[in-house]
């Protein structure tokens, strides 16, 4: 079974500093991994996804997420925050082949960031 | 041109009501979602249907029942509606099972 752990519920970072935030999987297969943000009200929007290309993959907004096998991790991270960064953020995975492709989300992340 | 779109954005109703909420998506996509977010801003998957096909039938209450006119389109229909159905469901779609999904902004339900 597959599953997803989103490893802070809340993290505070100031403006101009880096941010991360960090996810581990559990997966039988090959997975696909996605990281998706929900601003306040919103709907959810694709930041990125790994789907077994190049490990390091950038996203939007200045946003990347390193997969690393061996630690089963797909933790998100952006040098830089910025006021507007601050949002709920979830950790996903996806087995294509099988599941009919249904996404697990990870308990999300809360991202704060102070001026 | 909204991608994925899902009306009402807001419905507030009484218990026992039935109610429905609309999706439809412009992307041609072959795959379409339903989810679940509480008020802990859990995201759990309600259905899923791949060319009108249901091909994911999560352990939902049978109040509640998807209908997928055609590919564009997946609705979903409460019944009696309960306290605890209150929520933010959203409508998803993806071009094949698997692949990115888009969201649709997601309509607030409350039963009072």
């Amino acid at each position: 079974a597959q599953s997803v752990t989103q490893l802070d519920s809340h993290v505070s970072v100031s403006e101009g500093t880096p941010v991360l935030l960090r996810c581990n999987y559990s997966s039988s297969y090959s997975p696909s991994l996605f990281w998706y943000v929900q601003h306040p009200n919103k709907g959810l929007q694709l930041l990125l996804k790994y789907t077994s290309a190049a490990t390091l993959v950038k996203g939007i907004n200045g946003f990347e997420a390193e997969f690393k096998k061996s630690e089963t991790s797909f933790h998100l991270t952006k040098p830089s925050a910025h006021m507007s960064d601050a949002a709920e953020y979830f950790c996903v995975v996806s087995d294509r082949y099988n599941q009919g492709g249904k996404l697990i989300f990870g308990q999300g992340t809360e991202l704060s960031v102070k001026p | 041109d909204t991608a994925v779109s899902q009306t009402p954005k807001y419905l507030v109703t009484q218990m026992g009501n039935d109610k429905s909420i609309k999706c439809e998506q412009n992307l041609g996509h072959d795959t379409m979602y339903w989810y679940k977010q509480d008020s802990k801003k859990f995201l759990k998957i309600m259905f899923s249907y791949n060319n009108k096909e249901l091909i994911i039938n999560e352990t939902v209450p049978n109040r509640f029942s998807p209908k997928s006119p055609d590919k564009a389109h997946l609705n979903l229909h409460i019944n009696s509606l309960e306290l605890g159905d209150s929520a933010v469901y959203f409508c998803a779609s993806s071009r094949f099972r698997g692949n990115e999904q888009f969201f649709g902004p997601g309509t607030r339900l409350t039963v009072l």
